[in-house]
């Protein structure tokens, strides 16, 4: 497509629930990224996938949360059991990198969830 | 966890006037970037300086970089209403992006 784009755009669920965010990258971009951002705040980096290789995995804060990216397409980030803390917008971005040279990223809009 | 620091946390400031935002980051990079942000929802990319660059221009933007300190600033030039934003600065180490917490900048008319 032409831009990252992400879904749902805003979820609000109740604590314990599970929920899936879902991130369609730029066609062709092997890299993506997920982030979190709470409100006021800067970016989280939760996650990272390159291509083939095993994502980078260090920034997701709990077992609660995983992420997958099937095909070296779209990505789908999972949180199990929510909790008031994980309310956030959750962003994703995409990059040609390492095919560009450098790694510059291209954003989604971001998902919000509201967990009550 | 987060690499970079910005400073100052926000910047108030007339049309007209420069504005200017500094990072400070803590491991090695081989490039830093700026993004900007509106309305909390996705960021921008504005400019990229490399590790063996010392200032680069784009437009009304002008960035530093300064590796023996670790620091880089951004300077946005005679500053319009619609410069208001968050400004994050972003450090490349080989694939993996890490942002700051970003300089909150208001422009008023």
């Amino acid at each position: 497509g032409a831009g990252v784009s992400q879904s749902p755009s805003n979820k609000v669920t109740e604590k314990g629930k599970d929920v899936e965010l879902r991130c369609d990258p730029i066609s062709g971009h092997t890299a993506l990224y997920w982030y979190r951002q709470s409100l006021g705040q800067g970016l989280e980096f939760l996650i990272y996938f390159q291509g083939n290789s095993a994502p980078d995995k260090s920034g997701l804060p709990s077992d609660r949360f995983s992420a997958e990216r099937t095909g070296g397409s779209v990505s789908t980030l999972t949180i199990q059991r929510t909790q008031q803390e994980d309310s956030a917008v959750y962003l994703c971005a995409s990059s040609l990198y390492p095919g560009a040279g450098a790694n510059v990223l291209t954003f989604g809009a971001g998902s919000r969830l509201t967990v009550l | 966890s987060q690499q970079g620091e910005e400073d100052p946390q926000a910047l108030s400031i007339q049309e007209g006037e420069n504005a200017t935002m500094n990072c400070s980051y803590k491991t090695s990079i081989n490039n830093l970037q700026w993004y900007r942000q509106n309305s909390g929802r996705g960021l921008v990319h504005l400019i990229l300086i490399r590790s063996n660059e010392r200032e680069k221009h784009s437009g009304r933007l002008r960035v530093t970089l300064d590796t023996s300190k670790k620091s880089s600033s951004l300077l946005i030039t005679a500053s319009r209403a619609a410069d208001t934003a968050s400004y994050f600065c972003a450090t490349d180490s080989w694939g993996k992006l890490q942002f700051g917490a970003g300089t909150q900048v208001v422009v008023t008319p």
